[in-house]
């Protein structure tokens, strides 16, 4: 079945590092690939998504590129923030189906 | 739109009341998810309807807990009698219902059952 597996937290960051999150995924088909943050004490918001091989999602200074040959979809920042302190959950949907699946989620604390 | 719209915020009851969560969808979607979280297990699918109609319920704990949709706008999650380990987060999310497109979270309703 579909699955999403991401890196294991929690990752501490000194401000203005560089962040990568891992996230490979198993599939069938084509799936569309989501990362997600959810701040302390609120639901979780869409960051940025990819719908096909090849493609970039980016906001806030994050990337992700959905990699098919390595069914991989690693989140980036050259540059983080405090304010960036959050939980990053990387997720797919099928282009077959509407059920999304996603990781375990990636506590990430960033320090001045 | 207002978005995913839950109640309560918070809701502390005691062991073995019934507990309703309430939500409504933005309107306009086809697919509506509940979720539990908590920090042992993290984000679960509990539930998921698609024109309001339970795809998939193998999520749901037991049979102490139901999901309902009597309509397109309005879904519950009940827990009857409720035990301190439902103690969560709960959150609903919709999405269209079509391949590609992503799903949008509600705040979430903080469970704590003592």
């Amino acid at each position: 079945g579909d699955s999403v597996t991401q890196m294991e937290g929690p990752v501490t960051l000194s401000e203005e590092a560089f962040l990568t999150i891992n996230c490979t995924y198993t599939a069938t088909g084509y799936p569309s690939l989501f990362w997600y943050v959810q701040y302390p004490g609120e639901g979780l918001q869409l960051l940025l998504k990819a719908t096909k091989a090849d493609d970039k999602g980016s906001n806030k200074g994050f990337e992700a590129t959905y990699r098919k040959e390595t069914t991989s979809f690693h989140l980036e920042k050259g540059s983080v923030q405090v304010s960036d302190s959050a939980v990053y959950f990387c997720a797919l949907i099928s282009n077959t189906g509407n059920q999304f699946y996603f990781g375990t989620g990636t506590s990430l604390t960033v320090i001045p | 739109d207002a978005g995913v719209i839950q109640s309560p915020r918070h809701e502390v009851t005691e062991m073995g009341q019934e507990v309703t969560l309430r939500c409504k969808p933005i309107s306009g979607h086809n697919s509506l998810f509940w979720y539990r979280q908590t920090m042992m297990r993290g984000l679960e699918l509990l539930i998921y309807f698609n024109n309001n109609v339970p795809i998939d319920d193998s999520g749901m704990p037991e049979d102490r807990f139901s999901a309902k949709m009597p309509n397109a706008s309005f879904s519950t999650l009940k827990i009857q009698p409720s035990e301190p380990r439902d103690s969560a987060v709960y959150f609903c999310a919709s999405s269209l219902g079509v391949p590609n497109t992503e799903a949008f979270f509600g705040q979430g309703t903080r469970l704590t059952v003592v």
